[in-house]
């Protein structure tokens, strides 16, 4: 089956500078994969997705860069601001016959972005 | 469009007491989802709908049950709770099962059991 896994539980930045958020995949078989933001006290939110066919790409002031050589992928977020801080989720498909054959998601732990002003 | 709703925000359960989550969506999504989220850990897949009167289970499914009787709904139930289901559950839909589907997430349940 598929697992994933943020590399930092913390990450602490000054406001305005890039943040860079990492997470690591274990099936190469993977074909996509998603990262959600979650504010606290809500649900996770979409904030862009990924297909294995691309290295990279970017929405409003995100990127998501993937490596399969190395089964990593990274979100940067251009000049943090205070409304990014939340706790990031990097999201890959849960293979069928892992976990009772869901076709859902396998969520990662979460890297919670802290900005400091 | 309300998306994904959840009621109640919040409970404290007894153990051995019971209860059912509900979760709604106007979204006319066909596939629906209940995850936990417990401190340090990302969401955990409990069981899963794919349409009406269909349900499924995912990764962590014991001491839960699930009925989707109408399209728009999706409950989920302890029959019995004990303190290690303390956590907090989120609801989710998507059009289809695929995961190159954006799963739309309600705003949670806290519970707690004692």
């Amino acid at each position: 089956g598929e697992s994933v896994g943020l590399h930092l539980p913390t990450l602490s930045v000054q406001e305005g500078d890039n943040s860079i958020i990492n997470c690591a995949y274990s099936n190469s078989a993977s074909d996509y994969f998603i990262w959600y933001k979650q504010e606290s006290g809500k649900g996770p939110q979409f904030i862009i997705d990924i297909r294995s066919n691309m290295d990279k790409r970017q929405g409003q002031r995100v990127t998501v860069l993937l490596n399969k050589t190395v089964k990593h992928l990274s979100l940067q977020i251009a000049a943090t601001q205070p409304g990014d801080s939340a706790v990031y989720f990097c999201a890959g498909p849960q293979v069928r016959g892992s976990g009772g054959g869901a076709d859902g998601l396998t969520f990662g732990k979460g890297t919670h972005l802290i900005i400091q002003p | 469009n309300a998306g994904v709703t959840q009621t109640p925000k919040f409970r404290v359960l007894k153990t051995g007491q019971s209860m059912t989550l509900l979760c709604a969506q106007d979204m006319n999504h066909e596939y629906m989802y209940w995850y936990r989220q417990d401190p340090g850990m990302g969401l955990r897949l409990i069981h899963y709908s794919v349409g009406e009167g269909t349900t499924a289970k995912g990764e962590v499914p014991d001491g839960y049950n699930v009925s989707r009787l109408k399209k728009q709904n999706f409950l989920l139930g302890l029959e019995s709770a004990a303190p290690s289901q303390t956590s907090v559950y989120f609801c989710a839909s998507s059009i289809r099962t695929s995961p190159r589907d954006t799963q739309y997430f309600g705003p949670g349940t806290r519970l707690t059991v004692l």
